[in-house]
C-alpha cells in the first residue's frame, strides 16, 4: 500500500523567503505526482504535474522536482509572498488510477 | 483540464437527514471521485463513479450510507444519508480527463451537522 510523507507538518517563514516543502513516498512504482494547494474549508487547486518520467516542472515561482527511484519529490516556492499561505498537499498515482494523498504542509507567509 | 461546478458550497444540517452533494463537469470523463476530508485530515476516497454501472465503494463507505448516481458522462450525485455529526467533513468530487493528465476537484462541499 502506498504511503505518502509530508514533512512538515506546518511552516512559518517571513515574506520574501524561499519556501521547501517535501514529499515521500513508499512505492516507487508511479504514474505521476500531483501538487495542489488548498485554501481552508474549499476545494484543491492544481499547482504541478509532474510524469514519472520526468525531473521537474516549473510554474512561476513553483518548481516541483521528482526523484521516483528515491520516492521523494520537493516542492520549491521562491519568494514567498502572504498569498501562499495555505495547505500544500502532495498526490501520487499509481497505474490503478487511486490518488493517494500526503497528509499536507500548512504554509503561513508572514508580512 | 476540466472545470467542476459543485454544489452547494456549504450546508449546515440536522442530524437524522440527507444531503445531496452535485457535480457537474465541462467534459465527458468516463470516472468520477468522490472523497472525504474530515477536519485537519487528508483526503480519503469514498467511491468511484462510472456511468451506467454501480459505483465501487471503498473500504469503510458503504452504498447505504453514500449513495451514488451517475446518470450520464458529465454529472454525478453524492447522497450523505442519516447524517451524524462525525459526517462534518468536506466532500469533494474529481476528475481526470485523461490517463495521467492529472487531477482536477470541485470547489468542496463544506457540510457540519448538528
Amino acid at each position: 500500500k502506498q504511503e505518502v510523507t509530508q514533512i512538515p507538518a506546518a511552516l512559518s517563514v517571513p515574506e520574501g523567503e524561499n519556501l521547501v516543502l517535501n514529499c515521500s513516498f513508499t512505492d516507487s512504482a508511479i504514474y505521476n505526482l500531483q501538487w495542489f494547494r488548498q485554501d481552508p474549508g474549499k476545494g484543491l487547486t492544481s499547482l504541478l504535474l509532474i510524469q514519472s518520467s520526468q525531473r521537474e516542472q516549473t510554474s512561476g515561482r513553483l518548481n516541483a522536482s521528482l526523484d521516483k527511484s528515491s520516492g521523494r519529490s520537493t516542492l520549491y516556492i521562491a519568494a514567498s509572498q502572504p498569498g501562499d499561505s495555505a495547505t500544500y498537499l502532495c498526490a501520487v498515482r499509481p497505474n490503478d488510477y487511486k490518488l493517494s494523498f500526503g497528509a499536507g504542509t500548512t504554509v503561513t507567509v508572514r508580512a | 483540464s476540466a472545470v467542476i461546478s459543485q454544489k452547494p458550497s456549504r450546508d449546515i444540517c440536522q442530524r437524522g437527514t440527507s444531503l445531496t452533494i452535485q457535480c457537474q463537469v465541462d467534459s465527458q470523463v468516463t470516472m468520477m471521485f468522490w472523497y472525504r476530508q474530515q477536519p485537519g485530515q487528508s483526503l480519503t476516497l469514498i467511491a468511484t463513479a462510472n456511468q451506467g454501472s454501480e459505483a465501487t465503494y471503498e473500504s469503510g463507505f458503504v452504498i447505504d450510507k453514500f449513495p451514488i448516481s451517475r446518470p450520464n458522462l458529465t454529472f454525478s450525485t453524492l447522497t450523505v444519508s442519516n447524517m451524524s455529526p462525525e459526517d462534518s467533513s468536506i466532500y469533494l468530487c474529481s476528475v481526470e480527463v485523461g490517463t495521467g493528465m492529472g487531477y482536477t476537484f470541485g470547489s468542496g462541499t463544506r457540510l457540519t451537522v448538528v
